[in-house]
């Protein structure tokens, strides 16, 4: 069972538009919500999470929407550069008896076209 | 300053065969994960270990065991590798939120 969702593999944007990047969930008891890039042959490295009791959070180029009573989030990214062409993830984090457990999407694919 | 770092990078196994994938964190983080990454699946949690001492299956246990060695290090052991787990392994470890992750180790089971 997927807790996590991310329905578009794979999404191509222009140079300077908007890119917005989707995820689903369906544990209404994850606590915090995270965006990862990874660029081939490396790690993901972790970009802007937001807490459950808010519904936006900005770093920059990057921001997070949330949407409690839908379950769902995005990750908006403007101007999109040609740097961002990597593979984000979801991810959310739930907190059973005081352990900590990270649970991810299967990635959105961003290609940003110059 | 390491953060997290996992050996080896690359490694092929015969089917059958054993083998310890290795991981540590110098950032005194209490929970540590082992993630497998297969096309179209993501990142799937195989063991994860909230403090030292303790450890519990993910979404894709089987065929694994790990080891809690202590709060740094946290290892994954394949007893009798499958093609199936045929993979790009990740470890990971977090304090608050946000996870770090190592650089990863591509298995190959033949």
């Amino acid at each position: 069972d997927q807790q996590v969702k991310q329905n578009s593999p794979s999404l191509s944007v222009q140079e300077g538009r908007i890119s917005i990047l989707n995820c689903d969930y369906t544990n209404s008891m994850f606590d915090y919500f995270l965006w990862y890039k990874k660029y081939p042959a490396e790690g993901p490295t972790f970009l802007i999470s937001i807490s459950s009791i808010k519904d936006k959070n900005e770093d920059g180029r990057f921001t997070v929407f949330l949407n409690k009573s839908a379950k769902h989030l995005s990750l908006h990214i403007v101007p999109s550069q040609p740097g961002d062409s990597a593979v984000y993830f979801c991810a959310a984090r739930e907190i059973n008896f005081g352990n900590e457990k990270l649970t991810f999407g299967t990635g959105t694919r961003l290609t940003i076209i110059p | 300053n390491a953060g997290v770092t996992q050996t080896p990078k690359f490694q092929v196994l015969k089917t059958g065969q054993s083998m310890t994938l290795q991981c540590a964190q110098d950032m005194n983080h209490n929970s540590m994960y082992w993630y497998r990454q297969d096309p179209g699946m993501g990142l799937r949690l195989i063991y994860y270990s909230a403090s030292e001492g303790t450890t519990d299956k993910g979404e894709v246990p089987n065929g694994y065991n790990v080891s809690r060695l202590n709060k740094r290090e946290f290892s994954l052991r394949l007893e009798s590798a499958a093609p199936s787990q045929t993979s790009v392994y990740f470890c990971a470890s977090t304090k608050i939120v946000a996870a770090f992750f190592g650089q990863g180790t591509r298995l190959t089971v033949v």
